[in-house]
């Protein structure tokens, strides 16, 4: 499995534009890369998923380059309600079993 | 409608006591799962449950048990209680197991003293 490394805290405002990167040099041709949310108090949710290139959803962007030993999880104009902690997730697409949990980047948002 | 739900939401016990942690999922999916976050915050699998399929995380003591009468539901039981286990167990599944999504229960607080 790929290990990732992400910051482990971002503070950040409301309003702006917040990208956490993901390092994981060692992906594998078949590995996803998956980023889920986690409130305090909450089970994670997921937010999006990528294999190469630009994934957009309602939520989030996710930005793959080339040679995707990273990848950056965009969050346009942050507000309070987004401060959670953020999870990079790299494996096959092969089922929960196998999805492993780093520690995550606290994001705090400020008014 | 909540998708995944656990019961109970918090539970304080005694160590060597055995308890139990329901979990059900309205999703439809075929697997299922339990994970536990540490006081540090790290999410770890103990278990998946695809159907009829069990399969164990070795690194878990065997004083934890999942049970699943069907599968929509999957118990966990834990016995002779210790005060290691104090963490947040998450019940989640997922359509498959060839899926990366996972939808998480709210999780249950389990403190033992």
């Amino acid at each position: 499995l790929a290990k990732t490394t992400q910051p482990i805290s971002m503070d950040s405002y409301e309003g702006q534009e917040v990208n956490i990167t993901c390092s994981h040099n060692n992906i594998a041709t078949n590995d996803y890369i998956t980023w889920y949310q986690q409130f305090p108090s909450q089970g994670p949710r997921f937010i999006i998923q990528g294999y190469k290139t630009k994934v957009t959803n309602e939520v989030a962007s996710l930005f793959i380059p080339a040679d995707r030993k990273s990848s950056t999880l965009s969050l346009p104009r942050v507000s309070l309600s987004d401060t959670a902690v953020y999870y990079c997730l790299v494996g096959e697409n092969t089922g929960g079993f196998k999805t492993i949990f780093g520690a995550g980047t606290r994001l705090f948002v400020k008014a | 409608d909540t998708a995944v739900s656990q019961t109970p939401k918090y539970l304080v016990t005694q160590m060597g006591n055995d308890k139990s942690i329901k979990c059900e999922q309205n999703l439809g999916h075929d697997t299922m799962y339990w994970y536990k976050q540490d006081s540090k915050k790290f999410l770890k699998i103990m278990f998946s449950y695809n159907n009829k399929e069990l399969i164990i995380n070795e690194t878990v003591p065997n004083r934890f048990s999942p049970k699943s009468p069907d599968k929509a539901h999957l118990n966990l039981h834990i016995n002779s209680l210790e005060l290691g286990d104090s963490a947040v167990y998450f019940c989640a599944s997922s359509p498959r197991t060839g899926s990366h999504t996972i939808y998480f229960g709210e999780g249950s607080w389990l403190t033992v003293v």
